[in-house]
């Protein structure tokens, strides 16, 4: 079975600053999804990036880039010139491509500090 | 564009008591799934359908609960009789199979507490 694995319960940065993110994931197979939704105070969850195993090059928005390690099987979100309105819970996710079935890690609580 | 519709926000009941909650999925998604979000077991997929059929209900916790999707822009989850265990906040999701779509949209949840 595929386990995510995100090993910083929290994280803090400063406005505009950069922080990063981590997530790991264990899988056999060779063809998948990840992904990094987002949870704010209002509890929706918004999808941020997401990132398809065959392709090399890392997935970027705007302010969000993701820095993908296939043989390590790492998967992390780095944020950019920070927001207040960054402020949530981050959550990486896998799917299988056979599989439409979502599997989260435990979450990453992000606080912005003015 | 409209996007996840879940009914009620928000649902009190006590003990015992049956509970419906409602999803209507973004038009023209084909995949409709029901997650839960505890602090004790994170986000689980309990179960989801493709073109209206349920394809994996191993989420399912027991057999208190059941979800239905009668048409493509309706799915309900039951739980017959709740439990104070049952507390948690439950989201809806949809997507597109068989696309290279394969993000899931979720809907802004359903805050469950069984006293």
């Amino acid at each position: 079975a595929q386990t995510v694995t995100q090993s910083q319960p929290e994280m803090s940065v400063q406005e505009a600053e950069t922080v990063t993110l981590s997530c790991t994931y264990d899988t056999s197979e060779s063809d998948y999804y990840l992904f990094w939704y987002k949870q704010p105070p209002s509890r929706q969850m918004i999808l941020v990036i997401r990132q398809e195993a065959y392709k090399q090059q890392n997935a970027t928005e705007n302010r969000f880039s993701v820095n993908f390690q296939k043989a390590a099987k790492s998967f992390s979100l780095k944020i950019s010139d920070s927001q207040l309105g960054d402020a949530a819970m981050y959550f990486c996710a896998y799917r299988g491509r056979g599989n439409e079935k979502l599997t989260f890690g435990t979450g990453t609580r992000l606080t912005i500090i003015p | 564009d409209a996007g996840v519709i879940q009914s009620p926000r928000h649902e009190v009941t006590e003990m015992g008591q049956e509970v419906t909650l409602r999803c209507k999925p973004i038009s023209g998604h084909n995949s409709l799934f029901w997650y839960r979000q505890t602090m004790m077991r994170g986000l689980e997929l309990l179960i989801y359908f493709n073109n209206n059929v349920p394809i994996d209900d191993s989420g399912m916790p027991e057999d208190r609960f059941s979800a239905k999707m009668p048409n493509a822009s309706f799915s309900t989850l039951k739980i017959q009789p709740s439990e104070p265990r049952d507390s948690a906040v439950y989201f809806c999701a949809s997507g597109t199979s068989g696309t290279y779509a394969v993000e899931q949209y979720f809907g802004p949840g359903t805050r469950l507490t069984v006293t």
